[in-house]
């Protein structure tokens, strides 16, 4: 079985312009959750999604946005980089919002000049 | 608020045993998990905790007390390949995972 792949995995704006991230879970879970590395922050937690709704969301500005698909991919936007933003951008994948074992995808390096 | 502690690093000999300690203090509790994560790769799950008690998987043993707080990761017979960062991580009352910041396991030869 795949595992969650992440597109793309490097990634180099201009701070003010805006991104967008895609995230494929494995075949058959439901849920997605991103969340934003930084060295020495640890992962901070940015939303959930299951069955195309949000169902939680972490403490980040309304720059950071995020939707589901029907088919359980996912994507997340960022508008009007700043240099902050720059990190490691995981997805993790589960089979639902019980079993919470989560699959984490490669991530996408995302560096703002 | 909601906060998980982890020492930041840690070192160990080769061939050793090693606690890595974690409290937390949450709203609701769902169970515990510990990851792995070598330098630039993702995390990988390593151990689920709901109840009290000790799980043991190979050389990887998990250890919770709901009453304290606390949980520990106990690795045995330490190899290189065990260099990495260690995270702790809680599953609140509404599913969502509030992490600690990790722990950078250090292996001596």
């Amino acid at each position: 079985k795949a595992g969650v792949t992440q597109t793309p995995r490097y990634l180099i704006k201009t701070r003010g312009q805006q991104v967008t991230l895609s995230c494929s879970p494995i075949s058959g879970h439901r849920s997605v959750s991103w969340y934003q590395q930084t060295p020495g922050q640890g992962l901070q937690f940015l939303f959930e999604y299951f069955s195309e709704t949000q169902r939680n969301k972490g403490n980040f500005p309304g720059r950071f946005s995020g939707r589901q698909f029907s088919n359980s991919r996912s994507e997340m936007n960022v508008s009007t980089l700043e240099l902050g933003d720059s990190a490691l951008y995981l997805c993790a994948s589960s089979l639902d919002r019980v079993h919470y074992e989560q699959y984490f995808g490669p991530g996408t390096r995302l560096t703002v000049t | 608020g909601q906060n998980i502690d982890q020492p930041t690093e840690m070192t160990a000999t080769e061939g050793a045993i090693v606690q890595i300690n974690c409290t937390y203090q949450t709203s609701g509790f769902n169970g515990l998990f510990w990851y792995q994560q070598h330098a630039g790769e993702a995390p990988t799950f390593l151990s689920y905790n709901v109840l009290d008690g000790l799980e043991e998987k190979g050389r990887f043993s998990s250890f919770l007390s709901r009453s304290k707080g606390y949980s520990y990761l106990l690795l045995k017979e330490l190899q290189m390949k065990d260099s990495a960062s260690y995270l702790c991580a809680v599953a609140g009352s509404n599913y969502q995972l509030i992490w600690g910041a990790g722990t950078k396991l250090i292996i001596k030869p």
